[in-house]
């Protein structure tokens, strides 16, 4: 089975610049979850979506960050303008059950690298 | 969600047991006690899961506090493939999320 595939692994951009991450879940998952991950620190919800529905985006910096996920597949987070602090790693997830806590699990993707000069 | 709270770095030899403690007393009695771990470079996995009962799994065993206020992360033999961030994280019965903390990183030494 395929996993929740991720691009680019690596983007280095200047401030101000835009950048965009793209996401393809596994196949028939239903939530998709975008995650900024600051080094050194634990991974941190930015937007959580059911097919392509906003779940919870409380946390997405939306001035300048935003996400969607049409017909309820692929995903794109894009960032614009990019600041220094937006340097970490973006992860996708994937989970095929609403129930995470009795049983579901989330699949990560190996993130996307972004470093902002 | 409710606090974990971990030990920042614990170090294991190789081929030996390693138990990774988590502290939970705010837990409420819905909370589900889960586990993942991020080896470097990847995306965090899954581990293992529970309420109330130890659970064993292929990869783990979790053993959780008859008050359900800690539980432990019990590799049985631990290898370099080991080696990572170990994250102990609550989800409400009908939570569909999860919140990370800072979690263990645990070293494995041969």
């Amino acid at each position: 089975e395929a996993g929740v595939a991720q691009s680019p692994r690596y983007k280095i951009i200047e401030k101000r610049q835009s950048v965009a991450f793209w996401c393809n879940p596994i196949s028939g998952h239903a939530t998709l979850y975008w995650y900024q991950q600051i080094l050194g620190q634990g991974p941190k919800l930015l937007i959580q979506f059911q097919n392509n529905g906003v779940v919870d985006d409380s946390q997405l910096p939306k001035d300048r960050f935003s996400a969607e996920r049409l017909k309820g597949v692929d995903s794109t987070l894009k960032i614009q303008p990019a600041k220094l602090e937006d340097s970490a790693v973006y992860l996708c997830a994937s989970s095929p059950l609403r129930r995470l806590a009795t049983g579901g699990e989330l699949f990560f993707g190996e993130g996307s690298r972004l470093t902002v000069l | 969600d409710a606090k974990t709270t971990q030990p920042n770095s614990m170090e294991s030899n190789e081929e030996e047991p390693v138990h990774l403690p988590c502290n939970h007393s705010t837990i409420s009695g819905t909370d589900y006690i889960h586990w993942y771990r991020q080896l470097p470079s990847q995306g965090p996995e899954y581990v293992i899961h529970g309420l109330t009962s130890n659970v064993n799994n292929r990869m783990a065993s979790l053993a959780i506090a008859e008050d359900r206020k800690s539980s432990t992360l019990i590799l049985h033999r631990a290898t370099l493939r080991d080696a990572a961030v170990y994250y102990c994280i609550l989800i409400m019965e009908y939570g569909n999320k999860l919140v990370f903390g800072a979690g263990t990183i645990l070293r494995v030494k041969s």
